[in-house]
């Protein structure tokens, strides 16, 4: 089966502080590994989507990173401030059709 | 304006009644995905729409649930005798093209459904 397992479930830091959210996968074949910030009561919105031959992509404060041989991924998130509480949704795309695949996400919360 | 819309954002109502959702695409995007969300859980595939055919029916839970897509812009999704457990977040998101592309689904905010 395929799936998409993120850790931990859920993470609180202090404003400022750094953190890495994790994403394992087993989706075969790949297509591309996507992030996704949801704001509780909204939708999800892209952060980063890397192909397989990408192994990192940065967009502002976020850095996701791919390891295609060992179907992990992350996102570091620099110098947390409090409009990054949100949950942190990791995403894979087959290659063989439109199916996507949602991780269930990390809770974050950033504390002053 | 130039995001996808939803409506309505709230819907409450008897188990057993009819719901009709609705979603506005970006315009121009030609495919057009459904999702629900249960509390504290992570989104799952409904259907896929590219332009007004559906070629990807495989997550609609059951034969009470039914989509279409008009125009290649607005689409809604039906669910018929509702059920508790239907009780979710039904999020929509649009894209220039489907399929794997590498290009980011807009999603919108989200019909909050709550059956009594």
């Amino acid at each position: 089966k395929n799936q998409v397992e993120q850790s931990p479930q859920s993470l609180i830091i202090l404003e400022g502080k750094n953190c890495t959210l994790q994403c394992n996968y087993t989706v075969s074949p790949f297509s591309n590994l996507r992030w996704y910030k949801q704001d509780t009561g909204r939708g999800p919105v892209s952060l980063t989507i890397m192909t397989f031959s990408e192994n990192t992509k940065s967009n502002g404060r976020y850095t996701a990173t791919l390891d295609a041989d060992t179907k992990q991924s992350s996102l570091h998130i620099t110098a947390s401030q409090l409009s990054d509480s949100a949950s942190y949704i990791c995403v894979v795309v087959y290659s063989s059709a439109s199916k996507i695949i949602f991780g269930s996400g990390t809770r974050l919360s950033i504390r002053p | 304006g130039a995001g996808v819309s939803q409506s309505p954002s709230n819907k409450v109502t008897e188990k057993g009644k009819d719901v009709e959702l609705r979603c506005d695409p970006i315009s121009g995007h030609t495919a057009l995905y459904w999702y629900r969300q249960r509390l504290g859980q992570g989104l799952e595939f409904l259907i896929y729409f590219q332009g007004n055919s559906a070629p990807d029916k495989s997550g609609l839970p059951s034969d009470r649930f039914s989509a279409e897509r008009t125009g290649e812009s607005v689409s809604t999704l039906t669910i018929q005798r509702t059920q508790q457990e239907d009780s979710a977040v039904y999020l929509c998101a649009s894209s220039p093209w489907g399929g794997n592309s590498n290009q980011p689904q807009h999603f919108g905010d989200g019909t909050r459904l709550s059956i009594l």
